[in-house]
């Protein structure tokens, strides 16, 4: 099983590039997410989506785009990358709203 | 945006040592508490989800438990071992929304 899949694993931007990060699941899962890892922060939301064409904004939103057209993809754009947007970003999905998150292996970003 | 409170921040036990972390969060529209389990370098795993006031779980050496009306659910670890070493991200859930995490309890465990 696939599970969810990030693409790529690895980056590094340039400020002011722009790019997207891939997320896949393969499990029919209804509800996606993205979060980011800060040091001392933990996992901090950045957007999710409870359905294909439904996305909302978390709780650090500013700089990145999401879009649901697939129940499958749910990509993470950075519109114009800024060193502060350096950290490793974590997409997950679930089935439904009681149920346990699964996670991506992760995409570790550097803005130079 | 809820408000999720973990504590302690982050703990050092010897192995053997049983211990337990406290995740706080509000009571109102509650809906479920996941806790996961995040060792570095790797990607969150879930340990348990709980619905119920008054739940509890249990999985090996770890188990816990969930109080709805206060707000609080507690983890435990029994008898700590090394490969226990990680950080324990808890999450309360609301109806149709995306989960928030606390800050997580870094536990380290000393052989």
């Amino acid at each position: 099983n696939a599970g969810v899949t990030q693409t790529p694993k690895f980056q590094v931007l340039k400020t002011g590039q722009s790019m997207t990060l891939q997320c896949a699941q393969d499990m029919n899962h209804e509800y996606m997410s993205w979060y980011r890892q800060d040091p001392g922060m933990g996992l901090r939301l950045i957007h999710y989506s409870v359905g294909a064409g439904i996305t909302d904004q978390g709780e650090v939103p500013n700089g990145y785009n999401v879009s649901r057209s697939t129940t499958e993809d749910f990509p993470l754009r950075l519109l114009s990358a800024a060193p502060s947007q350096t950290s490793v970003y974590f997409c997950a999905s679930r089935r439904q709203s009681n149920e346990k998150l699964f996670f991506g292996s992760g995409t570790q970003l550097s803005v130079l | 945006i809820l408000n999720v409170e973990q504590s302690p921040q982050s703990l050092h036990v010897q192995e053997g040592d049983s211990t337990n972390f406290t995740c706080s969060f509000p009571s109102s529209n509650f809906y479920a508490l996941h806790w996961y389990r995040w060792e570095t370098a790797k990607s969150p795993e879930a340990l348990f989800v709980m619905t119920l006031n008054g739940d509890e779980k249990k999985k090996g050496r770890i188990s816990a438990t969930l109080n709805t009306k206060e707000g609080y659910s507690y983890l435990y670890i029994k008898g700590s071992q090394p490969e226990d070493s990680a950080t324990y991200l808890c999450a309360p859930n609301q109806a149709g929304t995306a989960l928030i995490f606390g800050k997580g309890t870094t536990l380290s465990v000393s052989s």
